[in-house]
């Protein structure tokens, strides 16, 4: 069964950091290029980046550049999004989604979100 | 940036036709990408490249895509239907999503 777990969410102060990982199994996971999405509570989904199978292509919303970075570990099949300089409006579940395949930018599957919550 | 709109609700009778509109400039040279998420639940794909639908979505399920809007239709619809449905596009090095629309059927 192709899955992906999210990890890493949780209570943090404004400024303060975080880091989420993301495990795939049941596909090459080396082969797809894997985003982040969020939702903050209550409102829509954000596309918040995307990363290429190899990793050399990185790209990120406007809203989060200069404060997260997005990489992988193809070697253990897991994503990782580093978010420093956190704000009250990075609250929100944070999803990562699989593109459908090299090329393809519609994500399937998802997995089932971690909760990040900026708060003094 | 490339922006997309969505009426934030459409209502329908079970067994009818919801409608559910994607707007965007020219967004009819782009794929469209459709995904229902239900309370508290990861988002699905229900329609992908503007009109194919995933393994296991039913046919009831269909979209198009021309000119300034792209549509989500879902016909025969059932209490299950109910959701909120976003539309997403890859434009310029970026993934974006529309704001969603809620569905409800009664």
């Amino acid at each position: 069964e192709v899955q992906l777990v999210e990890s890493g969410g949780g209570l943090v102060q404004p400024g303060g950091s975080l880091r989420l990982s993301c495990v795939a199994s049941g596909f090459r996971f080396r082969s797809y290029s894997i985003n982040w999405v969020r939702q903050a509570p209550g409102k829509g989904l954000e596309w918040v980046s995307y990363i290429s199978s190899s990793g050399t292509s990185i790209y990120y919303a406007d809203s989060v550049k200069g404060r997260f970075t997005m990489y992988r570990d193809n070697a253990n099949s897991s994503l990782f999004l580093q978010m420093d300089s956190l704000r009250a409006e990075d609250t929100g579940v944070y999803f990562c989604a699989r593109d459908a395949a090299a090329g393809l930018n519609w994500f399937d599957p998802w997995g089932q979100g971690t909760l990040v919550t900026v708060s003094s | 940036s490339y922006d997309l709109t969505q009426p934030l609700s459409v209502s329908v009778a079970p067994g009818q036709t919801a409608t559910i509109t994607c707007g965007g400039d020219n967004i009819g040279i782009k794929n469209v990408h459709w995904y229902q998420q239900k309370p508290g639940q990861a988002p699905v794909l229900v329609i992908h490249r503007d009109n194919n639908r995933p393994p296991g979505i039913p046919e009831r399920f269909s979209g198009s895509n021309s000119g300034n809007t792209a549509t989500l239709t879902i016909s025969r619809a059932q209490a299950g239907d109910e959701a909120d449905y976003y539309c997403q596009v890859w434009d310029s090095r970026t993934n974006v999503f529309g704001p969603g629309t809620k569905v409800t059927v009664l």
